[in-house]
């Protein structure tokens, strides 16, 4: 079973207020990974981190940010949010493909269920 | 540049009926790597296999398997005897060689009707 946690598990917040939502593995992975996903809809790609310091823009864009300052915590941050934020964030996390270049598995988290009024 | 496609949206089948779903990907990679996720009603992606593109052997995991098919840059999955607990989302996703970046459907809703 993979140990990767997200919280909160929902939230619920006004316009304009900032926010963070919170990403940790005990797997001791070095890649993690933030995606978006809509109701009924395909994921998305947002922010992803090789490692420690390190972190990149996904295949959507996004007004989030996020940081790695420690290998398990990978938070993502909203400024301010909006209702077209309104999502499910899912965070992820993997080894890295190593010399082998074999592509491993993500694990998922539970994900965070936001809305923004 | 990667594409999957997962053609149908949402299948409906009654308790232990079989369902197939079906995954077209695109790469310009010769090495890349294809997975299964299940969704289900409680939001997490839950990882059900990962196949190489040198390995092309069917796979048969308890009520699932796997037909992939290099020919035709299908891997598809085939839920046997499905249960009301199969209900869920299913989506497949590739990578490349050396990236763990995937590449998703866009999902198949599969609801098992009891």
């Amino acid at each position: 079973e993979a140990d990767i946690y997200q919280t909160p598990r929902y939230l619920v917040i006004g316009t304009g207020k900032k926010i963070t939502l919170e990403c940790s593995q005990t797997m001791g992975h070095d890649k993690m990974y933030w995606y978006q996903q809509d109701p009924g809809m395909e994921l998305h790609l947002i922010h992803y981190s090789y490692g420690v310091n390190s972190t990149e823009k996904g295949d959507l864009s996004s007004e989030s940010t996020v940081s790695r300052i420690r290998t398990e915590h990978f938070p993502l941050t909203l400024e301010s949010a909006r209702p077209s934020h309104t999502s499910q964030y899912l965070c992820a996390s993997s080894l890295s493909p190593g010399l082998a270049g074999v592509s491993n598995e993500q694990f998922f988290g539970p994900g965070t269920r936001l809305t923004v009024l | 540049a990667q594409k999957v496609t997962q053609a149908q949206t949402e299948i409906s089948v009654v308790e232990k009926e079989d369902v197939t779903l079906d995954c077209v990907y695109e790469t310009r990679d010769t090495t890349y790597y294809l997975f299964w996720y299940k969704q289900p009603p409680s939001g997490e992606l839950v990882f059900l296999i990962r196949r190489n593109s040198f390995d092309e052997q069917n796979e048969i995991s308890g009520r699932y398997s796997w037909n992939f098919q290099k020919s035709t840059s299908s891997f598809n999955f085939t839920i046997t005897a499905s249960q009301v607990v199969d209900s869920a989302v299913y989506f497949c996703a590739l990578s490349n060689y050396g990236n763990n970046r995937l590449a998703f459907g866009k999902g198949n809703q599969v609801v098992v009707i009891p």
